[in-house]
């Protein structure tokens, strides 16, 4: 069990380009999460998959975002046209449903930072 | 809609105080209550965990009990360690058991100070 991971760990990137991170959870979690966290705030929630049905998507995942999990493991986050506010840290969370085990654990997070 | 309050920080203390951070959540359904910790540099940790009312969770020595009569899920430590310095968040799942989210408080910054 190697843990949560998500690549890159940090991306600079100029406003109006289109950025893309990647998760892998722990083997065998069917469950996956995203969250942004700005500073000084905790993590909000953004989408989660169970599998690779997308279940639920925040308000706060406008149509520059898209996320992906093709094959019900590892999972995409892409923002197109970034803007200077999605600068934050995405945190991917995975976690293993249908066993009574509702605990989430989290990845390192990717920084972002919109110039 | 949920939501989870804590306690306003920074708080710092000398190693060997008593630790308590305050937490409460909206009373939506019966959900899952949640301590992560982050410490410099690293990724979020679940700290302890409890799943109904009156449960304690417990490990490295902190303690918090889901007590649905205050809405209320502090943090509690009897004696602070250097170690222990690092950001605590308190949250909440959305439905009992089979938590589709978490919804995290503003998270409070913990030093603690030979």
């Amino acid at each position: 069990d190697t843990g949560v991971s998500q690549d890159p760990r940090h991306k600079i990137t100029k406003r109006g380009q289109n950025v893309t991170f990647r998760c892998d959870p722990i083997s065998e979690h069917n469950r996956l999460y995203w969250y942004r966290q700005t500073l000084g705030q905790g993590p909000e929630f953004l989408t989660y998959f169970q599998n690779e049905a997308q279940l639920e998507k925040s308000r706060l995942l406008s149509d520059r975002f898209s996320a992906e999990r093709p094959k019900g493991s590892f999972s995409t986050l892409e923002i197109q046209r970034t803007e200077q506010g999605d600068s934050a840290m995405y945190l991917c969370a995975s976690s293993l449903e249908g066993r009574g085990t509702d605990t989430q654990y989290f990845g390192p997070g990717t920084r972002l930072t919109v110039l | 809609g949920d939501s989870v309050t804590q306690m306003e920080g920074p708080v710092t203390l000398s190693e060997e105080a008593f630790l308590t951070i305050n937490c409460t959540y909206t009373a939506t359904g019966y959900p899952s209550l949640f301590w992560y910790v982050q410490y410099p540099g690293e990724g979020l940790q679940l700290l302890l965990k409890a799943t109904k009312a009156d449960d304690k969770g417990s490990n490295k020595g902190f303690e918090a009990t889901y007590r649905k009569e205050t809405t209320s899920f502090h943090l509690e430590k009897g004696s602070v360690q250097v170690s222990d310095s690092a950001v605590y968040f308190c949250a909440r799942g959305t439905l009992t058991g089979a938590n589709s989210k978490l919804t995290f408080g503003k998270g409070i910054t913990l030093s603690v100070r030979p």
